[in-house]
């Protein structure tokens, strides 16, 4: 079982569409959780950090579900600009983070 | 102003050969990764310095050396290159050791092995 699992897509949505992406990990022993945002031919880059509170960062909400070892990212209204693959990562002890596969977006006009 | 950068951009070149990618943070931080990517998108850690010191080792083939002559570089050497090498290898870097959050990465080198 892969340590990080994501559904790699891609997810093709209409601009304006709600999208949710599910992440699982295996490690109960993970300390800290994050998605982010690649994209093409590009850099990694921090999206948000994600709290067992839930967090929402403008069109974008997160989700942590501890005791089902599940995160979650909503994006609403998509737009245009939010195509790219996001990697759902894993922060295990002794600080090595774990990164997904990622899931592709392709919003379309 | 690039926070953290890396020559090349791009390496072609044959199997057998010995290549080396740089990389420099001006951020200040105290923490520098390797990462590769490979075809299939998977993003992993090879090598973590934190102030000049290895921190974090995975298993990654003995033909891989880093070397971090400050904390504002890290190196990556690569000896015989094979063509299961050929990946996008990110530099990163981390204010202040493993307990911090946020990484920076790189722009990337797409290593193409022939």
């Amino acid at each position: 079982r892969k340590e990080v699992e994501q559904d790699p897509g891609p997810f093709n949505v209409p601009e304006g569409a709600t999208v949710a992406f599910n992440c699982t990990y295996s490690n109960s022993a993970s300390q800290s959780f994050f998605w982010y945002r690649q994209d093409c031919r590009k850099e990694p880059k921090l999206l948000m950090s994600v709290y067992s509170s839930g967090n929402e960062d403008g069109r974008f909400t997160a989700q942590l579900n501890r005791a089902s070892q599940y995160i979650s990212l909503l994006i609403r209204d998509s737009k245009l600009s939010d195509s790219a693959t996001y990697l759902c990562v894993v922060k295990f002890q002794g600080g090595k983070l774990i990164f997904g596969q990622g899931t592709e977006l392709s919003v379309k006009p | 102003d690039t926070a953290v950068s890396q020559t090349p951009k791009y390496l072609v070149t044959q199997m057998g050969n010995d290549k080396s990618i740089k990389c420099e943070q001006n951020l200040g931080h105290d923490t520098m990764y390797w990462y590769k990517q490979d075809s299939k998108k998977f993003l992993k850690i090879m090598f973590s310095y934190n102030n000049k010191e290895l921190i974090i080792n995975e298993t990654v083939p003995n033909r891989f050396s880093p070397k971090s002559p400050d904390k504002a570089h890290l190196n990556l050497h690569i000896n015989s290159l094979e063509l299961g090498d050929s990946a996008v290898y990110f530099c990163a870097s981390s204010p202040s050791g493993l307990n911090t959050d946020t990484q920076y990465f790189g722009p990337g080198t797409r290593l193409t092995v022939l």
